[in-house]
């Protein structure tokens, strides 16, 4: 079944630090890949997507790029801030036509930023 | 753009009590609506998906008479925990699809503590 690995947490990082947080998947046919994040006491938001292979997904700073031969949809930004401090989860959708399709959620990785 | 109200945010109930979450989609109509329950620094893990007007389809493991789902409209979508026990105390989110588009929009959340 399709499945999401993302690196463990927690990562802490200095403010303007380059930040990689990993994330593999297992999908079969072609999935959708999401990163969320959740901050302190909400629920989720999406932060970036990207629907099909070579696609980047970006926001706030934050970038995904869709590599199929990899595998992987690893998120990256260039030069962190405090307020980047959250969990963030990466996800990924199949594409079913006949119905509704299910997000399947990574671990989730806590990133805290030091000022 | 697309909204979810999930109510109430947080709750407390006693032990053998039930207690209903609310999902609204406050600005567009969800045919599906999936619940998720969280545990503490852990990942999603979807509970059940549901359908307006018809059934809600449950995940393996996750017992049907003990967490009742409805979805009588197109807005609203309510998970009712039934005689609740202290071990499901748990964070509780929705999402919700719109209908005839494609992308998810997520509750707030329910943080439940049951005493």
């Amino acid at each position: 079944g399709n499945s999401v690995t993302q690196m463990e947490g927690p990562v802490t990082l200095s403010e303007e630090a380059f930040l990689t947080i990993n994330c593999t998947y297992t999908a079969t046919g072609y999935p959708s890949l999401f990163w969320y994040v959740q901050y302190p006491g909400e629920g989720l938001q999406l932060l970036l997507k990207a629907t099909k292979a070579d696609d980047k997904g970006s926001n706030k700073g934050f970038e995904a790029t869709y590599r199929k031969e990899t595998t992987s949809f690893h998120l990256e930004k260039g030069s962190v801030q405090v307020s980047d401090s959250a969990v963030y989860f990466c996800a990924l959708s199949d594409r079913r036509r006949s119905s509704a399709s299910k997000i399947i959620f990574g671990s989730g990785t806590r990133l805290s930023i030091r000022p | 753009g697309a909204v979810v109200s999930q109510h109430p945010s947080w709750v407390i109930c006693k032990s053998g009590t039930s207690v209903k979450i609310e999902c609204r989609s406050l600005d567009f109509q969800a045919t599906t609506m999936f619940w998720y329950r969280q545990f503490p620094k852990q990942s999603l893990m979807l509970m059940a998906t549901s359908n307006e007007g018809s059934k809600a389809t449950y995940e393996q493991g996750v017992e049907k008479d003990k967490f009742l789902i409805n979805h009588a409209s197109l807005t609203l979508s309510t998970l009712t925990v039934t005689s609740a026990h202290p071990e499901d105390s748990s964070f509780y989110i929705c999402s919700a699809l719109r209908t005839g588009r494609w992308g998810y929009t997520f509750g707030s959340g329910t943080r439940l503590t049951v005493v």
